[in-house]
C-alpha cells in the first residue's frame, strides 16, 4: 500500500515568491492534515480536512496561506507571498478510521 | 487548551541499554489518546505506540512500552535493548478524539552510542 506522498521534497525560493505543496493521502483516508514543523520543534497543525471540508483551519495564516482539497482526495497548500519566516518543513498526514495518522516525508521550504 | 511538555531536549543511551523519555500533558478531558512518534533524520514521522486513556493497562510494542499515569498526566516511553536504529527525534502527542487535532510536544533527540 502506498503511503502519503508529498511533493516537492525540497523547494528554495526568493521571498515574496509564491510556492505550492501537494499531498496525496493514503487511499481511503478521509481525514487529511497539513502540519508546519520548524527546525527542532514539534509539528503544529495548520489545517485539517474531513473529505473536502476544512474542519479546523484556525491556525492557518489566511493572509498568505491557502489550502484546498477539491475532490476530497489530494490537497494543495499554497503560500503567497512567502516570507523568510516561512522556511520550515510542511508535513502532510492522513488518518484511517481509527484515527491513526500516517505522515508523508515532508516538503522542506527555504525562503531566501 | 491542551499542552504537551517534553522537558528533556536530548538524551543519550548506550546500545543494548534501556532509556526512558518523559512527557507530561495538560487536559480537562477524561477520554483521550496519547502517542509517541519517531522521526528519523529522513524526517518521515512514524507511530511508535499509542495509549487510550480509558485503558489502565500500559501499552507495549515489542521493545517499546509506556508508563501511563493518568492522575499525574504523565506518559513516558521506555525503550529496552536500545539499537542504533532507535536514534531519532521522539515526539509525544495528545489527541482528545478519534479524528481531532493531534498536539505534539517539542520533541527529544535520542542518540544511541555504539
Amino acid at each position: 500500500e502506498a503511503g502519503v506522498v508529498q511533493s516537492p521534497r525540497y523547494k528554495i525560493i526568493e521571498k515574496k515568491q509564491p510556492v505550492a505543496f501537494w499531498c496525496n493521502p493514503i487511499s481511503g483516508h478521509n481525514t487529511l492534515y497539513w502540519y508546519l514543523q520548524n527546525l527542532g520543534q514539534g509539528p503544529e497543525l495548520l489545517i485539517r480536512y474531513e473529505n473536502e471540508e476544512a474542519v479546523d483551519d484556525s491556525q492557518l495564516p489566511k493572509d498568505r496561506f491557502s489550502a484546498e482539497r477539491l475532490k476530497g482526495v489530494d490537497s494543495t497548500l499554497k503560500i503567497q507571498p512567502a516570507e523568510l519566516g516561512d522556511s520550515a518543513v510542511y508535513l502532510c498526514a492522513s488518518s484511517n478510521p481509527t484515527g491513526e495518522l500516517f505522515f508523508g516525508e515532508g516538503s522542506r521550504l527555504t525562503v531566501l | 487548551a491542551q499542552t504537551v511538555t517534553q522537558s528533556q531536549p536530548e538524551m543519550s543511551v548506550q546500545e543494548a541499554e534501556t532509556v526512558t523519555l518523559s512527557c507530561t500533558y495538560d487536559t480537562s478531558e477524561s477520554d483521550y489518546y496519547l502517542f509517541w512518534y519517531k522521526q528519523p533524520p529522513s524526517r518521515q514521522m512514524i507511530l511508535v505506540i499509542r495509549q487510550e486513556a480509558y485503558k489502565q493497562q500500559n501499552a507495549t510494542e515489542n521493545r517499546f512500552s509506556v508508563n501511563f499515569q493518568k492522575a499525574a498526566k504523565s506518559f513516558s516511553l521506555k525503550i529496552s535493548d536500545s539499537q542504533l536504529g532507535d536514534a531519532a527525534m521522539y515526539f509525544c502527542a495528545y489527541r482528545p478524539g478519534a479524528n481531532s487535532k493531534l498536539t505534539f510536544g517539542k520533541g527529544i533527540t535520542l542518540s544511541v552510542r555504539p
